[in-house]
């Protein structure tokens, strides 16, 4: 399977507990990007890297969550200190710049967050 | 924030009918991209059509692009039980360094 890959699928975790989510991009896409969907509502940018480097965070990321690209190939998000407003669908989704389809995103099946 | 808007919110046909979605969005853009995501699973790519375009086409698919309008429509031909899902659009906008913004979605429900 060369998809975008995401483990856990799912994860159940109380309230106060920190929890990390890992994504492995399509091999040869330089770029990685992390959203956030809620029940009803699009998915929500959070952050992006090129290769290793973390370029943008949107506000929506606060202090208590960080992402990580260490190698430029899989990625890390941890949630710190988790709320009951962080339960979401965590999605990962990775593109190329070069070729015809520039930035065409190919999303990884989520990790659903449960916060109790 | 999200910048796209589709329309209808939902839309209910008969297997065999053409399902026509719109969306609208309000900056300048690189490219609109088109997802379909079933219940609680993850987006899966459909179409990409680039800003330069006003055409494209994919199987079932057909995919127009306005810029003029800022706008988009899908068009799924021949439905199908199986297209049951929720549709988004989302805009690569310029300057934006390749987000993508998401519209809320469409829910298609195909009646066998």
């Amino acid at each position: 399977d060369t998809g975008v890959s995401q483990d856990p699928r799912h994860k159940i975790t109380k309230r106060g507990q920190n929890v990390t989510f890992r994504c492995d991009p399509i091999s040869e896409h330089n770029r990685l990007y992390w959203y956030r969907q809620t029940l009803g509502q699009g998915p929500e940018f959070l952050t992006y890297f090129q290769n290793e480097a973390q370029l943008e965070k949107s506000r929506l990321l606060s202090d208590r969550f960080s992402a990580e690209r260490p190698k430029g190939s899989f990625s890390t998000l941890e949630i710190q200190r988790t709320e009951q407003g962080d339960s979401a669908m965590y999605l990962c989704a990775s593109s190329s710049l070069r070729g015809r389809n520039y930035n065409e995103q190919f999303f990884g099946p989520g990790t659903r967050l449960t916060v109790l | 924030s999200q910048q796209g808007e589709e329309d209808p919110q939902a839309l209910s046909i008969q297997e065999g009918e053409n399902a026509t979605m719109n969306c609208s969005y309000k900056t300048s853009i690189n490219n609109l991209q088109w997802y379909r995501q079933n219940s609680g699973r993850g987006l899966v790519h459909l179409i990409l059509i680039r800003s330069n375009e006003r055409e494209k086409h994919s199987g079932r698919l057909r995919v127009t692009l306005d810029t003029s309008k800022k706008s988009s429509s899908l068009l799924i031909t021949a439905s199908r039980a199986a297209d049951t899902a929720s549709y988004f659009c989302a805009t690569d906008n310029t300057g934006a360094n390749s987000k993508l913004t998401f519209g809320k979605g469409i829910t298609l429900s195909v009646r066998p």
